[in-house]
């Protein structure tokens, strides 16, 4: 079994609708909580940071993490064309572990 | 990228030779990573740097040796290519222990 484990997808949604990426983990130790995303060809860029349980929403992103059931989620509102990409979660600090990646496409 | 570049950017080599990959950052960043995506697996940590001189192995270390002998620069050795070791790498870069990691733009790396 994987450290952490997130649906491959792919994921494709209209325009607008509500989306919900999730990843579950293994090791209670985490205490920090990343998504990334990714674009094709690029590296991966920071999107949404949480320490420990709890939710954090900016803008139209929203991340919630429940420790108790090693559970993670991020939320994309009104979700765009331009939102298309891979979305991965990770977890830890200096051997930060990351989840598969799960592709999004978000169609006009 | 934020201030972190890696080289080169593709590359194409034979089995059995040695390759290094660079990564150069202009951040003053103590702790810098490598690590390979590959599909199914996501991303994996090979080596990381928590300061010159000092460096630690991750995950997926066999077959790789890192140096920083400076604190904007990481190096990647793959000592004896391998086809295994066909991926795409990339460097990464933190700042404090709540700043999450800035990627480079990635070495599409293939070994024939």
């Amino acid at each position: 079994q994987k450290e952490v484990e997130q649906d491959p997808g792919p994921l494709s949604v209209p325009e607008g609708a509500i989306v919900s990426l999730n990843c579950t983990y293994s090791n209670s130790a985490f205490q920090y909580f990343m998504w990334y995303r990714q674009y094709s060809r690029k590296g991966p860029e920071l999107l949404m940071y949480t320490y420990s349980s709890g939710n954090k929403e900016d803008g139209r992103f929203t991340a919630q993490v429940d420790k108790s059931s090693k559970y993670i989620s991020l939320f994309i509102r009104d979700s765009q064309p331009s939102d298309s990409a891979t979305y991965l979660c990770a977890m830890g600090v200096d051997d930060m572990r990351f989840g598969a990646g799960t592709r999004l496409t978000v169609k006009p | 990228d934020a201030g972190i570049t890696q080289s080169p950017r593709h590359k194409v080599t034979e089995t059995g030779t040695p390759v290094t990959l660079r990564c150069h950052q202009t951040e003053n960043h103590r702790y810098m990573y490598w690590y390979r995506q590959d599909p199914g697996h996501g991303l994996r940590l090979i080596h990381y740097s928590y300061g010159v001189k000092d460096t630690d192995k991750g995950e997926v270390s066999d077959g790789y040796s890192v140096s920083r002998s400076k604190t904007e620069d990481f190096l990647l050795t793959l000592e004896s290519a391998t086809s295994s070791q066909t991926s795409v790498y990339f460097c990464a870069i933190r700042g404090g222990e709540e700043n999450g990691y800035t990627f480079g733009s990635g070495t599409r790396l293939t070994v024939v």
